[in-house]
């Protein structure tokens, strides 16, 4: 698996301000992946972020909004910019590591976020 | 549109019994298939990885996997209250994103 760290673990924010989200692994890794799951719903992934070339976004999510970073093998940051209430949400970073045939995903612990 | 369906339950069993999990995907070309188990208030974590037709077993998790039909299943046996919890089935296809189903929620009584 891996270890893998999230700060902060949850924020309150006003209408309209940004938020960054860290995500810290414990080795380095190629793909790092950025999810969100809203209150009582399954997971929605927003961007794959390689280290070295530009996230891509899935449909429904832009750059503007959630601007990706990936400095280096072990880290990215996610910004939730211009927050609205419809934003609040669990932000989820994972991994993918090889296992055998598999890729497999592992998440770190969320962010938790509420936009008033 | 791709898509990952599972009942959302809640499933109910006594403890002891098995938990029978199911989960249908409609990508044909899907590859990778995943259980993770999300407790409330926390991030999924992986317990069963399946890419061969057929069963895998771990502990007391069996993951299922026809991709004739198009469905993987978890079965859990002698389960427990701490295994209640909310199961989410994920499937891949050639690349490495994930898509979700929106899980089943299982409760063990004792």
């Amino acid at each position: 698996s891996a270890v893998i760290s999230q700060k902060p673990s949850r924020d309150i924010c006003q209408r309209g301000t940004s938020l960054t989200i860290q995500c810290q692994v414990d080795s380095q890794v190629t793909m790092m992946f950025w999810y969100r799951q809203q209150p009582g719903q399954s997971l929605t992934l927003i961007a794959t972020a390689n280290q070295g070339s530009e996230a891509t976004y899935e449909s429904g999510f832009v750059i503007d909004k959630f601007p990706i970073s990936r400095p280096n093998l072990t880290f990215s940051t996610l910004t939730v910019s211009n927050m609205s209430p419809e934003d609040s949400s669990i932000y989820l970073c994972s991994v993918s590591r090889t296992s055998g045939y598999i890729n497999e995903q592992f998440f770190g612990p969320g962010t938790r976020l509420t936009v008033l | 549109q791709k898509e990952v369906e599972q009942n959302s339950g809640p499933l109910s069993v006594p403890e002891g019994a098995i938990a029978s999990l199911n989960c249908t995907y409609s990508d044909r070309v899907s590859q990778s298939f995943f259980w993770y188990r999300q407790y409330s208030g926390k991030s999924p974590e992986l317990i069963m990885s399946i890419y061969s037709n057929g069963d895998k077993e771990d502990g007391r998790f069996t993951a299922q996997l026809n991709k004739a039909s198009q469905y993987v299943s978890l079965l859990i046996r002698d389960s427990q209250p701490s295994d209640s919890a909310t199961y989410l089935c994920a499937v891949n296809g050639n690349t490495d994103k994930l898509i979700f189903g929106t899980g089943t929620r299982l409760q063990v009584f004792p």
